[in-house]
């Protein structure tokens, strides 16, 4: 299953709203995650099951969508989201993931 | 807290095999859950190399063919890729993560950067 990302990079202002796109090439019902990768680190999970927000992850990420078409947003961008963002489908192997979102200053 | 630590050799040379380890501590892997490999070229994309159930068979993404062994070692608490015929298209940060019950990964270790040069 290929997961499309869109934009691959996105510009943003601290305080802006951002959504981020995933797109499947087929249906994955709601078996995907969203995960932040800072530079040098490894990725963080943010949201599962399309919108269930991870533990201790703040409440301005957001995930919605089922079947082929999903959103990541952030409702207020901070300094510390700053960072590549990646889907993830886990309905079916191979486990594969899109191939990023770069949101920049 | 679950946690993961990568180990193993920053230089492979090509045609050879690329060994690393991951040492988890806070839960026992014969407990349950998933675990696998994942890695990332420089300034690319994540891909998936494989994942097994704590007592079942491994599942290993077809792209890398019948290059991956994955194996457990549950005395140690710990679990191995190997990865064979390495080319420089095999250079990577390799990381080893925790997965749920139903497959996305929960928790990650730090990774580590396998160069493949001669």
């Amino acid at each position: 299953i290929q997961l499309t990302q869109s934009p691959s990079f996105l510009s943003a202002s601290v305080g802006d709203r951002v959504t981020i796109t995933c797109r499947a090439s087929q249906g994955i019902s709601s078996y995907l995650a969203w995960y932040q990768q800072e530079p040098g680190k490894a990725p963080k999970l943010l949201i599962y099951a399309a919108s269930t927000l991870q533990s201790g992850v703040p409440s301005r990420f957001s995930g919605s969508g089922s079947g082929t078409e999903f959103t990541l947003t952030i409702s207020s961008l901070q300094p510390e989201d700053f960072a590549t963002y990646y889907c993830q489908q886990f309905n079916s192997y191979p486990l594969t993931f899109g191939g990023g979102t770069k949101v920049e200053i | 807290q679950v946690q993961l630590q990568e180990s193993g050799p920053g230089l492979v040379k090509p045609s050879e095999t690329l060994s690393l380890t991951c040492t988890v501590s806070g839960y026992s892997i014969s407990s349950g859950y998933y675990w696998g490999w994942i890695r990332q070229p420089p300034g690319q994309g994540l891909e998936w190399i494989g994942s097994f159930y704590h007592s079942g068979s491994p599942y290993q993404n077809t792209s890398l063919k019948s290059r991956v062994t994955i194996s457990v070692d549950t005395s140690k608490n710990q679990f191995s890729l190997k990865l064979s015929s390495v080319t420089a298209a095999d250079t990577a940060v390799y990381y080893c993560a925790k997965l749920s019950l139903t497959l996305y990964f929960d928790y990650w270790g730090q990774g580590t950067l396998v160069t493949v040069s001669s």
